[in-house]
């Protein structure tokens, strides 16, 4: 069954770097799929952050301008958020998840909590 | 960027009731839209594809409907533990997917 587990600091400065990993098990992020980034603001809103493919392309929500990246570890089954710059508009839930260009999303993490604070 | 506007932002509705949400895109968006349901704690719960494809396992008092800018989930007959949140998403057009702004459901 495939599985992904967020984890991350829980707590950031404001302009600092926040970096999360998300830890896939049960499928390969080489063999297919896009890896997503996908936030929940307090107040439930969702946000698609960005993704990196299957092939290590990587697309991102412009909102964020220049201040996200998405990496991977291929050995580990991993793939990375950093968000640079942080403030506490950054304050979030924060989901990674599995998609198909066909399908969407099917399968979510859990989601880490980062809070952004002084 | 296509904007998703979701309706009713909340509603109570009773046990056996059926239940419709809706979601209009800014553009066609070509069927590629997702529902989605989330209670307390947890992550969203993929429930339906492609505007109208029940994904395994979600009971078939769920469906979708919809084309080009008109999309709605229908639950068929109101059950307790449909309580939560629901979402749409569109994946037609990126950078970036959107998101609706959610229905609050809740039992009467």
């Amino acid at each position: 069954d495939v599985q992904l587990q967020e984890s991350g600091p829980g707590l950031v400065k404001p302009s600092q770097s926040l970096s999360l990993t998300c830890t896939v098990t049960g499928y390969s992020i080489t063999s297919d799929y896009a890896w997503n980034w996908i936030r929940q603001f307090p107040g439930n809103k969702l946000e698609w952050m960005g993704y990196i493919s299957y092939s290590g392309s990587t697309s991102y929500n412009p909102s964020l301008k220049s201040r996200i990246s998405i990496t991977r570890d291929t050995s580990k089954n991993q793939f990375f958020l950093q968000l640079n710059s942080v403030t506490t508009e950054d304050t979030a839930t924060y989901y990674c998840a599995r998609a198909g260009t066909y399908y969407g999303p099917d399968y979510w993490g859990q989601g880490t909590t980062l809070t952004v604070s002084s | 960027d296509i904007k998703m506007t979701q309706s009713p932002s909340s509603m109570y509705a009773s046990l056996g009731e059926r239940v419709t949400i809706t979601c209009k895109a800014s553009q066609d968006i070509n069927s590629y839209l997702s529902w989605f349901q989330q209670k307390p704690g947890k992550s969203p719960k993929t429930l339906i594809y492609r505007a109208n494809r029940l994904v395994d396992g979600v009971p078939s008092r769920f469906s979708g409907s919809g084309s080009g800018q008109d999309y709605s989930l229908t639950i068929s007959s109101l059950e307790y533990e449909d309580m939560g949140i629901y979402y749409c998403l569109q994946y037609d057009e990126f950078p970036p997917w959107t998101f609706g702004g959610g229905t609050k459901l809740e039992i009467k």
